[in-house]
């Protein structure tokens, strides 16, 4: 079957543009996560969904960060009024269960603001 | 907060040699821990899940262990290969849903 996947793959936006990054997990899914990852660093979580469920939201990294999962599928990562620092790699992860089970990553979307 | 630590590094090792990775974490109230692959712009590839009740994990050439009360990790690859090169990453799950990552270690191995 499919994998995670997320559109687009790269972006570049402009400081001050807004952005929405796309999730898609594997079908059947239950948890869906949120991940930033800087340039030769591990990545850092952002957020978690349990379904439609936002359960943790405690590393997005600003007000202008804002994740949703409304249907408990396909989830949307959005930054507002984007600035430098948020150049990063956004990766999507998911897995089956609702506690402590494997996740699995998808190939992530490179984010550079200029 | 969980606070996660790779060594080496970097590694750079002739084919054929079997390897160590060592991985420390701070917090060992974990309920489990994963070890990934990350090829140059790519996303992870999950590799081994150990979960806290468990020694040690295998699959084909790779072993994972789990020491909890020290806070440790360890992969071990036998017989490496080029193919392994790659950024391998270690990720302990303490609320069950959110990894803390490492920042890795860099292996090439050559030809």
């Amino acid at each position: 079957g499919a994998g995670v996947s997320q559109s687009p793959r790269y972006k570049v936006a402009k400081r001050g543009q807004d952005v929405a990054l796309r999730c898609d997990p594997i079908s059947g899914h239950v948890s869906l996560f949120w991940y930033q990852q800087a340039l030769g660093q591990g990545p850092e979580f952002l957020t978690y969904f349990q379904n439609e469920a936002q359960l943790d939201k405690s590393g997005l990294p600003s007000d202008r960060f804002f994740a949703e999962r409304p249907e408990g599928s396909v989830s949307t990562l959005k930054i507002q009024r984007t600035q430098q620092e948020d150049s990063a790699v956004y990766l999507c992860a998911s897995s089956s269960g609702t506690s402590g089970s494997e996740q699995y990553f998808g190939p992530g979307t490179r984010l550079t603001v200029t | 907060k969980q606070e996660v630590t790779q060594i080496p590094a970097a590694l750079s090792v002739p084919e054929g040699e079997n390897l160590v990775l060592n991985c420390s974490f701070t917090d060992s109230a974990i309920y489990n821990l994963q070890w990934f692959r990350q090829d140059p712009g790519k996303g992870l590839t999950s590799l081994l899940l150990i979960q806290s009740s468990q020694r040690e994990q295998t699959s084909g050439r790779l072993n994972a262990s789990l020491d909890k009360s020290s806070g440790r990790s360890t992969l071990y690859i036998a017989a490496s290969q080029p193919g392994d090169s790659a950024t391998y990453l270690c990720a302990p799950d303490n609320a069950g849903n959110m990894l803390t990552f490492g920042g890795g270690t860099r292996l090439m191995v050559k030809p």
